[in-house]
C-alpha cells in the first residue's frame, strides 16, 4: 500500500517555462514533506520542505504548495532550466520524538527540461 | 563543512557473504538513517538510529543490522547475502529540531553475484 505516489513517471517541459511536480498522501499522520532531487547512481539532493502548518513554502524558483484536506503537495519550478533535469522525489514522514521519522518516498517523476 | 560519507563506493560480494557499508553524518547530525534503492524501485527505508540506539526500522529481515557509534557514525550489516540485496544503500543524517531535513550520502553500490 503506497502512502506517498507520484502518479507522473515523467514530464516533459520547455526551458524557460513552469514545471509542476505532483505527490499525493494517504496518511493523515504526516506533518512534514520535503522534495528531492536524484541523479542517477548518486544519493538525492534536497530542495525544499515544508510543514504541516503552512500551505506554501518559496525558495528561489522552488515552491511547494500543500493542500491538507486534499492530501496533497506540488513543486513548482519557475523558470525551468536544462540543469533541472533529474528524477523529483517526493517524502513524507511525521515528526517523532524531536526526530523526523524516517521518510517514506513516492517513486519519483523524471522531469526533462529541453532547450 | 564536510558532506555526508559512505564507503565504499563499490562493494561487489558473492550469494551467502556478509556485506558491512559505512556512513559519516554531517558534522552535529546524531540521527542516521538507512535507505535501499533497489533497481527500478523507490527508496525503500531500513533502519533508523538516533543517539545509539535503533529507532525503527522497516519491512526488511533480520538480517539486515547495524549500529550507530558514539561519534554517530554508523554501519549496515547485511548477513546471507541473496541476489536481490543487490542495490544501492543510501544513508542519511538529520540533525533534529528546529530543521527536520535528512542529508543524503552519495550512496554505495552492492551487487551480489
Amino acid at each position: 500500500d503506497q502512502q506517498v505516489k507520484q502518479n507522473s513517471p515523467s514530464l516533459s517541459v520547455q526551458e524557460g517555462r513552469i514545471s509542476i511536480l505532483n505527490c499525493d498522501y494517504t496518511n493523515s499522520m504526516f506533518d512534514y514533506f520535503l522534495w528531492y532531487k536524484k541523479y542517477p547512481a548518486e544519493g538525492p539532493t534536497f530542495l525544499i520542505s515544508i510543514s504541516s502548518i503552512k500551505d506554501k513554502n518559496e525558495d528561489g524558483r522552488f515552491t511547494v504548495f500543500l493542500n491538507k484536506s486534499a492530501k496533497h503537495l506540488s513543486l513548482h519550478i519557475v523558470p525551468s532550466q536544462p540543469g533541472d533535469s533529474a528524477v523529483y522525489f517526493c517524502a513524507a514522514s511525521a515528526v517523532d520524538g524531536g526526530s523526523q521519522g524516517n521518510l517514506i518516498f513516492g517513486k519519483g517523476t523524471k522531469l526533462s527540461v529541453k532547450p | 563543512e564536510a558532506g555526508v560519507t559512505q564507503s565504499p563506493t563499490h562493494l561487489i560480494k558473492t550469494r551467502g557473504q556478509q556485506a558491512t557499508l559505512r556512513c559519516s553524518p554531517i558534522s552535529g547530525h546524531t540521527s542516521v538513517y538507512w535507505y535501499q534503492q533497489a533497481l527500478g524501485l523507490g527508496l525503500q527505508f531500513l533502519l533508523w538510529y538516533d543517539e545509539g540506539e535503533e529507532r525503527n526500522r522497516g519491512n526488511f529481515p533480520p538480517r539486515f543490522s547495524g549500529r550507530q557509534f558514539p561519534n554517530y557514525s554508523s554501519e549496515l550489516n547485511v548477513n546471507a547475502l541473496e541476489l536481490e540485496d543487490s542495490a544501492l544503500y543510501l544513508c542519511a543524517g538529520e540533525g533534529g529540531q528546529p530543521s527536520y531535513e535528512q542529508y543524503f550520502g552519495p550512496g554505495t553500490r552492492l551487487t551480489v553475484t
